[in-house]
């Protein structure tokens, strides 16, 4: 257990809707990450924010958004949902955002889309 | 731009064998380098990182990488495996311009035999 909280653990949608998934960092941590894994491939990274700002972005189309809040949490939202959207989406958190920092991974949501 | 290769997609192994899996990176630069597991339903966990010094790092669960250079390979090794250790594994660079932004290899998938 590494203290990253990710909800929901499932969710189904359908082609065009919107949706918006939540992670609980670890305490003490200011940056988070998050990164999509389809089915059978390594996780791909998203973006990441380090102090509610984003600090460095994936190849994902702007329809792919994130805000972090002053606690920490973090949320993706996803617009026009296609069908190669379905993954799991894996956030994680570090203690700063540089890149010998150890990420904790949450256990992720597993999105479905129909 | 960085890239992970894994060559192995799936390996079988006898409980108590040794266990080597492949690793092979593509950066510019002086690679930070990190080894992650993945339990069925579970997030990663991390299993080592190398920065930079000895280029043979010990790391939890019994598990050893050594990082080559002239081989751009960091291939993790465990010396006898337990039926716990049937999981995916993933190697993973770090890019120090771009935050803490890894990028996965397409991962392992170990099995282990009775």
């Amino acid at each position: 257990e590494t203290g990253v909280t990710q909800s929901p653990t499932h969710l189904i949608k359908t082609r065009g809707q919107q949706v918006t998934l939540r992670c609980s960092s670890q305490s003490g941590h200011n940056t988070v990450s998050w990164y999509q894994q389809a089915l059978g491939q390594g996780p791909q990274f998203i973006f990441q924010y380090y102090r509610e700002e984003e600090n460095g972005r994936g190849n994902f189309p702007p329809r792919f958004s994130g805000l972090q809040f002053p606690n920490y949490s973090s949320e993706l939202n996803v617009n026009a949902l296609e069908l190669d959207d379905s993954a799991l989406y894996l956030c994680a958190s570090s203690f700063q955002r540089g890149v010998q920092e150890t990420q904790y991974f949450g256990p992720g949501t597993r999105l479905l889309v129909l | 731009a960085q890239s992970v290769t894994q060559p192995d997609i799936h390996i079988t192994v006898s409980e108590g064998a040794s266990l080597e899996l492949r690793c092979n990176y593509s950066y510019g630069a002086t690679p930070y380098l990190f080894w992650y597991v993945q339990s069925p339903g579970q997030g990663l966990q991390l299993l080592l990182k190398y920065f930079s010094g000895d280029t043979l790092v010990q790391g939890i669960k019994g598990f050893e990488a050594e990082f080559k250079r002239s081989q751009s390979s960091f291939n993790l090794r465990k010396p006898s495996v337990h039926w716990s250790d049937a999981a995916e594994y993933f190697c993973a660079v770090g890019v120090r311009t771009a935050g803490n932004k890894l990028t996965f290899g397409g991962g392992t998938r170990v099995l282990v035999k009775p």
